[in-house]
């Protein structure tokens, strides 16, 4: 039972550089979105889909890029990294609950280091 | 402009006591409110969820309280045991969804054996 998971645990980058952080989930979920966490803050959305073929901005959007082909799929991809981008990235799924008592699952993390 | 606060970044609690962890919120159109658990090099784990129709929502030793026209929220853990220990994160939703969450700066609970 897989859940969510992230790819890869660790980077190290150049300023300058670009990379994609890979993220795939096996639950079917129609929700993925992509945050970051920095010290002494609180999760920040990066940019977040509702379904496959449809992305939308979070509220830290900038100098990243999304797509949603598939369901299962939701890379997030950098295009020129620079060092205000290190950060520990997280990956969730989640499904559409209604009322419910619903979650978001999260991956184990991205450390990535800009330098 | 922090739309999720908890303001207390630390918590210690001795074992077999009620913890209390407190969030409080400014946006009117959060209507989903969660709390989620963190270990060390971990992701975050769900831990139990209110909507704003609701006032509380419990769960084995997890209540979750809500105060819509404070716009507060808190969290009681009853006993508290050591594996309790972790950050804990408030987040909000503005649509009974998962997909956009707003969280809160988190608050690291510690208890003491």
């Amino acid at each position: 039972n897989a859940g969510v998971t992230q790819t890869p645990k660790f980077q190290v980058l150049k300023t300058g550089q670009s990379m994609t952080l890979q993220c795939a989930q096996d639950m079917n979920h129609e929700y993925m979105s992509w945050y970051r966490q920095d010290p002494g803050m609180g999760l920040r959305l990066i940019h977040y889909s509702v379904g496959a073929g449809i992305t939308d901005q979070g509220e830290v959007p900038n100098g990243y890029n999304v797509s949603r082909s598939t369901t299962e799929d939701f890379p997030l991809r950098l295009l020129s990294a620079a060092p205000s981008q290190t950060s520990v990235y997280f990956c969730a799924s989640s499904s559409f609950s209604g009322l419910n008592n619903a979650e978001a699952f999260f991956g184990q993390g991205t450390r990535l280091t800009v330098v | 402009d922090q739309q999720v606060k908890q303001n207390s970044p630390s918590l210690s609690v001795q074992e077999g006591r009620i913890s209390i962890l407190n969030c409080d919120y400014t946006n009117s159109m959060f209507d989903y409110f969660l709390w989620y658990k963190k270990y060390p090099a971990e992701g975050p784990t769900f831990l139990i969820s209110i909507s704003s129709i609701k006032d509380k929502n419990e769960d084995g030793r997890f209540t979750v309280f809500l105060n819509k026209s404070a716009k507060h929220l808190s969290l009681h853990i009853v006993p508290s045991q050591p594996g309790d220990s972790a950050v804990y994160f408030c987040a909000a939703s503005p649509n009974f969804g998962n997909e956009k969450l707003t969280f809160g700066t988190g608050t690291r609970l510690t208890i003491i054996p």
